[in-house]
């Protein structure tokens, strides 16, 4: 079956620090979402990108949907204490109502 | 308005017991979904209703079911439990056929079985 690959598994930063996600498919995306866990909590949708090639930002998140819909990527500038949690992203497959999530990025921040 | 709601939180139940957890969406969302969690396998879809008919279902074997009552509240049933099934059960709910929207998770069940 499809699967939803995503890089790296964790990342220590320095807090101001950048920060930086993949998520790559050997398959077509349909539709990539991202969400944001905390620990011990749930996961939070952040956005949907559906276009190739589409960039959307968020205050100092920006996401970015590949030329070829095969990968994805969240960027965060200057990272905070408040960014830490495991980030997910997730192909959102119209025709199977599902969503297929990558493995998640760990994100731990040093104040 | 309202979350998703999912009753019980944390639920510890011994192995060849059977049980229920329940799922309330967001008023107004017609789609409810299922989430497996758990370290090793990550977050792995289970079963997706709408309007009472299940649309999609997962690789879970069968002691994994589920089903959708009329007011769109979910429950999912896990029969026989192996102690992998131990994990954190995910329920989202989304605005069916609204593309552009994310699902809304709940909270969770923790369920351990032992």
């Amino acid at each position: 079956g499809q699967q939803v690959m995503q890089i790296p598994q964790y990342q220590h930063v320095q807090e101001g620090e950048d920060f930086t996600t993949y998520c790559n498919s050997s398959t077509t995306l349909s539709n990539i979402q991202w969400y944001k866990q905390r620990p011990g909590g749930h996961p939070v949708f952040l956005i949907q990108l559906v276009k190739s090639g589409e960039v959307k930002k968020q205050k100092r998140l920006t996401f970015q949907f590949g030329e070829a819909k095969k990968n994805s990527s969240l960027h965060i500038t200057a990272t905070q204490t408040t960014d830490v949690g495991t980030y997910f992203c997730a192909d959102r497959m119209d025709s199977s109502y599902k969503l297929i999530f990558g493995s998640g990025t760990r994100l731990l921040v040093r104040p | 308005k309202a979350g998703v709601t999912q009753t019980p939180r944390y639920l510890i139940k011994t192995r060849g017991q059977q049980v229920t957890l329940s799922c309330s969406p967001i008023s107004g969302h017609r789609s409810v979904s299922w989430y497996q969690q758990t370290p090793g396998q990550g977050l792995q879809f289970l079963f997706e209703y709408f309007s009472e008919t299940q649309r999609n279902k997962g690789n879970f074997p069968g002691r994994f079911s589920g089903r959708q009552f009329s007011n769109s509240r979910s429950e999912m049933n896990v029969s026989t439990l192996e102690l992998g099934d131990s994990a954190l059960y995910l329920c989202a709910s989304s605005l069916a056929g609204q593309q552009n929207y994310g699902y809304t998770f709940g909270s969770g069940t923790r369920l351990t079985v032992v």
